[in-house]
């Protein structure tokens, strides 16, 4: 079975300062990790996923097979980051088909 | 970007009646449709995935006669609710994927159910 996990239900940090969002992953192969960002009264939309290692909106995701992690980070947080964070999973085995973490709500104070 | 469109946005009805939610790829043919079911804030849980032209697979403990889904065509999966109850009020979204996922999902945005 697969399953992720976002420990931190709630984010909160000053405008300017770094954020990590946490996620643990578990699955029995080689995964397809997401994190995917819902802003207020708007869609789920894709914000980054590990096979591009790509940096997008100064957000980056590093997958650690060893600790079955991927978590996201930015270095220096903006007011406009402020929204529901999902992370997650995708495995052949499952089909592709997605399983998400329960989420982290980021709020960034200014 | 790939656009997926649902509707309606929101509907309320009756007990024991009938709802049917379109889910449909604006600019993109989806081989594959997905259909999630989300409570107020809590995370997206999939209830069944849907190809185009064969039956959609449904995950464990969601009823097939109770959520009906039909992928007519590359560009539209349609989601009924019948026999609605107060219990199947809920956020429903939809999501369409391309060849594999690994590009990711694009989601629609969502339909509010309200069933009195």
């Amino acid at each position: 079975a697969q399953r992720v996990t976002q420990p931190e239900k709630l984010l909160s940090v000053f405008k300017g300062a770094p954020v990590e969002l946490k996620c643990n992953y578990s699955y029995s192969g080689s995964p397809e990790l997401f994190w995917y960002v819902q802003y207020s009264r708007q869609r789920l939309q894709l914000l980054l996923r590990h096979i591009s290692r790509e940096s997008i909106k100064g957000f980056t995701a590093d997958l650690n097979k060893g600790e079955t992690s991927f978590h996201l980070k930015k270095p220096f947080a903006q007011e406009e980051d402020s929204a529901m964070y999902y992370c997650a999973l995708s495995g052949q085995a499952a089909g592709n088909k997605l399983t998400f973490g329960g989420g982290t709500r980021v709020l960034v104070k200014p | 970007g790939a656009v997926v469109s649902q509707h309606p946005s929101w509907v309320i009805c009756k007990s024991g009646t009938s709802v049917k939610i379109e889910c449909r790829s604006l600019d993109f043919q989806a081989t594959t449709m997905f259909w999630y079911r989300q409570f107020p804030k809590q995370s997206l849980m999939l209830m069944a995935t849907s190809n185009e032209g064969s039956k959609a697979t449904y995950e464990q403990g969601v009823e097939k006669d109770k959520f009906l889904i039909n992928h007519a065509s590359l560009t539209l999966s349609t989601l009924t609710v019948t026999s609605a109850h107060p219990e199947d009020s809920s956020f429903y979204i939809c999501s369409a994927s391309t060849s594999g996922a690994h590009k990711g999902q694009f989601f629609g945005p969502g339909t509010r159910l309200t069933v009195l």
